[in-house]
């Protein structure tokens, strides 16, 4: 099982440009999240989804667009990129929503907005 | 609004030493205390856990210390190896996944 996938590793984009995070998980789970983690602020909750066309905002959903049409992946969306943007991104995901189960994480997407 | 307040920021311990990490929630609702272990490159692992219901949780040289009138708990690595160097994240929820993250303690163990 290759667990919680995310492409790319690293990307750098300009100011205004938009682009999507990918991914991809092989362990059916159910709940699916993105974080973002920057130094000295530890790890924020972006969006999450708790199924399949299930979506809910997360401490900082502003600037990020999600969607879940599938139980295995759970793209993120910047639409316009910002300097503040830049940070690394992790998605993450477990089996049942609300069980307290261990949250696997991927291996992060290290984003740079110039 | 940081609702899990995590320290110290660094950590540097000798080999063989005892490596303890603090953290203080404020939302009495929590009843999941996680920590995670980050390398460099990688993505956090959950580590150990414990709810509050029982003041300590042990799992070999990893201690979880629960203080739930004061609202703090606290991790504790005995006889700290190299191999334990990494970035250690508390973390709180209530009955949900969506777990909030203190703001992580870098943790240097030198031979």
């Amino acid at each position: 099982n290759a667990g919680v996938t995310q492409t790319p590793k690293f990307q750098v984009l300009k100011t205004g440009q938009s682009m999507t995070l990918q991914c991809a998980q092989d362990m059916n789970h159910e709940y699916m999240s993105w974080y973002r983690q920057d130094p000295g602020m530890g790890l924020r909750l972006i969006h999450y989804s708790v199924g399949a066309g299930i979506t809910d905002q997360g401490e900082v959903p502003n600037g990020y667009n999600v969607s879940r049409s599938t139980t295995e992946d759970f793209p993120l969306r910047l639409l316009s990129a910002a300097p503040s943007q830049t940070s690394v991104y992790f998605c993450a995901s477990t089996r049942t929503p609300g069980q307290n189960s261990p949250l696997h994480f991927g291996n992060g997407t290290r984003l740079t907005v110039t | 609004q940081q609702q899990v307040k995590q320290s110290p920021q660094s950590l540097i311990v000798q080999k063989g030493g005892i490596s303890i990490i603090n953290c203080a929630y404020e939302n009495t609702a929590f009843d999941y205390f996680p920590w995670y272990q980050q390398f460099p490159g990688k993505g956090p692992a959950l580590l150990i856990a414990i709810r509050p219901d029982v003041s300590e949780k042990k799992e070999g040289r990893f201690t979880i210390s629960f203080n739930k009138s004061a609202k703090q708990f606290s991790l504790h690595i005995m006889d700290s190896q190299p191999g334990d160097s990494a970035t250690y994240f508390c973390a709180a929820s209530y009955n949900t996944d969506k777990l909030i993250f203190g703001t992580g303690t870098r943790l240097q163990v030198f031979p």
